[in-house]
């Protein structure tokens, strides 16, 4: 099976700080995947990463970044938190070469408040 | 805008009973559709996928493909307590990797 591991289920932060979400998986999935979660929106794409070095900004870049310098991590940065980043976010992973036609799969989830 | 659409609910069904749970997509050349179950407060998890017209089963779970009218649906036979949750629809295209995700469909099972 899929492992994907997010490092916190709740962080607590405040406006203005940087703030780092990292993500790991155990299946050296090329393809990974960053998304926020809010009551009545479903999942909005934030960025995407298809290899290493490598990303394409999703439906709502603005306000954060993302770095992948190794195949099994990527990680989700807010470069000045604010508190409408106040959300659920996700982490998921896709196997090499399969496109949309295969599923997603999903880390635990980070719960980030901000303050 | 593609957009992928489903009812909120809550949709209440009665333990043993049938789960109807729906999604219409307005994108024409979506090629995937799936089905993912999220407990409150956790990460969505695949029930299922299904690329072709007609059904697919799984077990207690049967999805529905009509690729005319745009829709794909979700049967849950012999509803459990347990199947209580947020049933998400996510539909991909045919030229990159992202999904366009539903809100979700609230199902309540009630013993």
């Amino acid at each position: 099976d899929v492992k994907v591991t997010q490092s916190s289920r709740y962080l607590v932060k405040r406006t203005g700080e940087k703030v780092f979400l990292e993500c790991v998986q155990d299946m050296d999935h090329e393809n990974m995947f960053w998304y926020r979660q809010d009551p009545g929106l479903g999942l909005r794409l934030i960025y995407f990463s298809y290899d290493v070095k490598m990303k394409e900004k999703g439906d709502i870049p603005e306000g954060y970044s993302v770095s992948r310098e190794k195949k099994e991590r990527f990680s989700l940065i807010l470069e000045s938190a604010s508190t409408n980043q106040t959300s659920m976010y996700l982490c998921a992973s896709l196997a090499p070469g399969q496109g949309v036609n295969q599923p997603q799969h999903f880390g635990d989830g980070t719960r980030l408040s901000i303050l | 805008q593609k957009e992928v659409e489903q009812n909120s609910g809550p949709l209440s069904v009665p333990e043993g009973a049938i789960a109807s749970l729906n999604c219409t997509y307005s994108d024409r050349g979506s090629q995937s559709f799936f089905w993912y179950r999220q407990y409150s407060g956790k990460s969505p998890e695949l029930i299922m996928f299904i690329y072709s017209n007609g059904d697919k089963e799984d077990g207690r779970f049967t999805a529905q493909l009509n690729k005319a009218s745009q829709y794909v649906s979700l049967l849950i036979r012999d509803s459990q307590p347990s199947d209580s949750a947020t049933y998400l629809c996510a539909v991909g295209g045919d030229s990159n990797y992202q999904l366009i995700w539903g809100a979700g469909t609230k199902l309540i099972i009630k013993p």
